[in-house]
């Protein structure tokens, strides 16, 4: 089975733009959360959707933004991107979403903001 | 709120040498404890987990973790390492309640492994 898919895996943009990056989860999951991972602040939770819909977001300001397509396919969208989004973005997958089912992490975005 | 605490930064340990990773939660009930491990450029791999029952917990790769409530603890151990052990290690917890959807995580443990 395939696992988690992230595209693109670098991206290298400019303060002020926005950026879109996209999750494809395992086959048969309907759960796809995101999280930032900076060296400063760690693992931070961004947000759950489960079957199109937004159930728990983190503490991020309103230019993180989410959603979540009938495939379960996931995109997050940070827009008017300042320095301090440069991160590693990690998506994860599960069956049915909650912290009891196994989630299972793509490899990642490297986002660098120039 | 949540939180754990990896209060160890930096390990390096020998190869062949045993291996324990300290790990404290915060949580108001019963937790879901996680160990995760992550090489260079990779996601997160999930070692093991600890939801209930039996407080010593087996995982992939030779790694074990126990589940302490008096103390708040979830080590991880291991009685030998391999050099392909060094990666960083996460600790997370997560809420057993049914809205609780999020993983909240330690800042990590780096480990060495010297030949």
């Amino acid at each position: 089975k395939a696992g988690v898919t992230q595209t693109p895996r670098y991206l290298i943009k400019t303060r002020g733009q926005q950026v879109t990056l996209s999750c494809s989860p395992i086959s048969g999951h309907r759960s796809v959360s995101w999280y930032q991972q900076t060296p400063g602040q760690g693992l931070q939770f961004l947000f759950e959707y489960f079957s199109e819909t937004q159930r728990n977001k983190g503490n991020f300001p309103g230019r993180f933004s989410g959603r979540q397509f009938s495939n379960s396919r996931s995109e997050m969208n940070v827009s008017t991107l300042e320095l301090g989004d440069s991160a590693l973005y990690l998506c994860a997958s599960s069956l049915y979403g909650g912290t009891k089912y196994e989630q299972y992490f793509g490899p990642g975005t490297r986002l660098t903001v120039t | 709120a949540q939180s754990v605490t990896q209060p160890d930064i930096h390990i390096t340990v020998s190869e062949g040498a045993s291996l324990e990773l300290r790990c404290n939660y915060s949580y108001g009930a019963t937790p879901y404890l996680f160990w995760y491990v992550q090489s260079p450029g990779q996601g997160l791999q999930l070692l093991l987990k600890y939801f209930s029952g039996d407080t010593l917990v087996q995982g992939i790769k030779g790694f074990e973790a126990e589940f302490k409530r008096s103390q708040s603890s979830f080590n991880l151990r291991k009685p030998s390492v391999h050099w392909s052990d060094a990666a960083e290690y996460f600790c997370a917890v997560g809420g057993s309640g049914g809205s609780n959807y999020k993983l909240t995580f330690g800042k990590g443990t780096l480990l060495t492994v010297n030949p």
